[in-house]
């Protein structure tokens, strides 16, 4: 069973407008961490956040938002005025308490953001 | 810091070739992990290692060996290469088996095998 689930395969908005994308995960664990990465075209990844499993509290920075809900397993991103810099591949990651910080990734979600 | 390298960039093999993907990282990180992105899958775990001398499989070993002599190298060997081994191939590091730590990624090395 996938671990992280990111649906949206491929997402098109026109710059500056705002835009959301999706991550669902699954874990038994109580104490977990969930990643948010950017690939863009150059192709290296990105670390852009962190939360843990104990911190419900959204997060903002800059033009980025987190929305971290246990009740239904998502830590969905948001990007605010979209940029065609944030044209990039976004992976969500799941790493849990047990497994020796291996992370499980979701299969990407592509975001072109169109001038 | 170089932080986490990876060589050589791009590499084309022929089906049975032979090849080592060369990693090594200065930030004296124990955990070490080799990955391959393939088109629309994500990452998928190939190897990992939590320190020198230690290595353990990941979800998709089949295909590569991998050796850890030293913390800062961790090479990805593939024998008798395969056309299903194409791929983008990352390595990463991260200080800790603590899953709070994020892991550090490398440029990638991206393999044809032909």
């Amino acid at each position: 069973a996938q671990k992280v689930t990111q649906a949206q395969t491929e997402i098109s908005v026109v710059e500056k407008e705002d835009v959301t994308l999706d991550c669902v995960y699954e874990t038994r664990d109580t104490t977990y961490y969930l990643f948010w990465y950017k690939q863009p075209p150059s192709g290296e990844l990105v670390f852009l956040i962190r939360r843990n499993s104990f911190d419900e509290q959204n997060e903002i920075s800059g033009r980025y938002s987190w929305n971290f809900q246990k009740s239904t397993s998502s830590f969905n991103f948001t990007i605010t005025a979209s940029q065609v810099v944030d044209s990039a591949v976004y992976f969500c990651a799941l790493s849990e308490g047990n497994t020796g910080n291996q992370f499980y990734f979701g299969t990407g979600t592509s975001l072109t953001v169109i001038p | 810091n170089a932080g986490v390298t990876q060589t050589p960039k791009f590499r084309i093999l022929k089906i049975g070739q032979s090849m080592t993907l060369q990693c090594a990282q200065d930030m004296n990180h124990n955990y070490m992990y080799w990955y391959r992105q393939d088109p629309g899958m994500g990452l998928k775990l190939i190897y990992y290692s939590v320190g020198a001398g230690i290595t353990d499989k990941g979800e998709v070993p089949n295909g590569y060996n991998v050796s850890r002599s030293t913390t800062e190298d961790f090479p990805l060997r593939l024998e008798l290469a395969a056309p299903s081994q194409t791929s983008v191939y990352f390595c990463a590091s991260t200080p800790s088996g603590l899953p709070s730590y994020e892991q550090y990624f490398g440029p990638g090395t991206r393999l044809t095998v032909t």
